[in-house]
């Protein structure tokens, strides 16, 4: 079954709008997660790795006023997208870090349409 | 910084045809090594992975990868393909230790012809 749980699947709206994308681990607590981002027909870029109680790790070149993470509960992450604009529509995905060497668990993803 | 490099950008195959992606990657540590599969309209999901033991590892689906460490690469293998193994494949590494996040190939797009 699904280990991550990621809302919603899918978002359009206006320019200018902030958007909120959940993420929940749903089998054990996550003290650590991680926001992709995938623009089409490319890889999955790392934006930030959320960390639960503190602030965000962000990528170089990610804006962190412009994408506001919390990480508030071991089950919940948020990514904001403030302000969004077209150049931000892109599918965002999600995942709860393993240890040892365990694979990532992804979620569905979120595909962003920004009009 | 670790990277991830995947030669075959869009590869078609006939069915029955045997599958060789590439993938080689840059860090001077000791990494994990994985591939992941995205079917069209779905999420990714995992096909096998590597850390530590037989450098060969078999997945889900028939796939499987070598682990070469002298050639730091991991090419992902099928010896008879079949039109639903069509999908975007990316290989992934992250460093041993921690909970770390995984850097992608850029990825490689499959198309099997019936």
């Amino acid at each position: 079954g699904a280990v991550v749980s990621q809302h919603p699947s899918r978002v359009i709206c206006k320019s200018g709008t902030s958007v909120k994308i959940e993420c929940r681990s749903l089998d054990f607590q996550a003290t650590t997660m991680f926001w992709y981002r995938q623009f089409p027909k490319q890889s999955l870029m790392l934006m930030a790795t959320s960390n639960e109680g503190s602030k965000a790790t962000y990528e170089q070149g990610v804006e962190k006023d412009k994408f506001l993470i919390n990480h508030a509960s071991l089950t919940l992450s948020t990514l904001t997208v403030t302000s969004a604009h077209p150049e931000d529509s892109s599918f965002y995905i999600c995942s709860i870090g393993g240890t040892g060497g365990q694979p990532q668990h992804f979620g569905d993803g979120t595909r962003l349409s920004i009009l | 910084a670790q990277s991830v490099s995947q030669h075959n950008h869009h590869v078609i195959l006939s069915e029955a045809a045997s599958l060789e992606l590439g993938c080689n990657y840059s860090y001077g540590g000791t990494v994990n090594l994985f591939w992941y599969v995205q079917y069209p309209g779905q999420h990714l999901q995992l096909l096998l992975k590597y850390f530590s033991g037989d450098p060969l590892v078999k997945g889900i689906k028939g796939f499987e990868a070598e682990f070469i460490k002298s050639k730091f690469s991991f090419n992902l293998r099928k010896p008879s393909v079949q039109w639903s193994d069509t999908a975007e494949y990316f290989c992934a590494v992250n460093p041993q230790g921690g909970r770390r996040a995984l850097t992608f190939g850029s990825g490689t797009r499959l198309q099997v012809q019936p």
